[in-house]
């Protein structure tokens, strides 16, 4: 009954460095998300995937890339990490593309950029 | 230019008292409304939602209210628990547009014993 799962949970990076924040669903959802949150902000998103092999951008894609290679797994990568990409990241998975199918949400990764 | 807003950033009440909270929307082609909790350390999880032509829905204690003619709905949690505490963070999505949701910046709804 995993859910959404994201690792790691949290990770301090420096300017400049890359890493893959991973993400996976075991609901078999078609559609998944990817959403930064600043403090006091809401969730923006940043990259979106409507089934394996499709990605899109979404309203903050700039320094990001994504790949979603299986229905299953839909990993955020950050190239040159630079502060401004200091936030808490989130997944999301939905079933269908339905405006009202609630996300499922994993408990997010926390990102820090010194 | 937000989309969704909600202009209360915090709400405190009573337990056993009604928390309301509000939501505003600009794009009149959102054609459903989510709201999710959120606890600290936690991603959001769904709420309740309603679509476009309904003006009420109800769930237990949570009610959300749509007034589309002024672009509002409104949260109601009654009566309130301490463990309402927490984000509640509106949502907007339109059917076309690949369940892509437009998120407000959030209420931070405590609930006192």
């Amino acid at each position: 009954n995993a859910g959404v799962t994201q690792t790691p949970k949290f990770r301090i990076l420096k300017i400049g460095q890359s890493m893959t924040l991973q993400c996976t669903q075991d609901m078999n959802h078609n559609y998944m998300y990817w959403y930064r949150q600043d403090p006091g902000m809401g969730l923006k998103l940043i990259y979106y995937s409507v089934g394996a092999g499709i990605t899109d951008k979404g309203e903050v894609p700039n320094g990001y890339n994504v790949s979603r290679s299986t229905t299953e797994d839909f990993p955020l990568r950050l190239e040159l990490a630079a502060p401004s990409q200091t936030s808490v990241y989130f997944c999301a998975s939905s079933s269908t593309s339905g405006g009202g199918q609630p996300q499922h949400f994993g408990d997010g990764t926390r990102l820090s950029i010194l | 230019d937000q989309q969704v807003k909600q202009n209360s950033p915090s709400l405190s009440v009573q337990e056993g008292r009604i928390s309301i909270l509000n939501c505003d929307y600009t794009n009149s082609m959102f054609d459903y409304f989510l709201w999710y909790k959120k606890y600290p350390a936690e991603g959001p999880t769904f709420l309740i939602s309603i679509s476009s032509i309904k003006d009420k829905n109800e769930d237990g204690r949570f009610t959300v209210f749509l007034n589309k003619s002024a672009k509002h709905l409104s949260l109601h949690i009654v009566p309130s628990q301490p463990g309402d505490s927490a984000v509640y963070f509106c949502a907007a999505s339109a059917n076309t547009n690949a369940g892509k949701s437009t998120f407000g910046d959030g209420t931070t709804l405590t609930v006192k014993p």
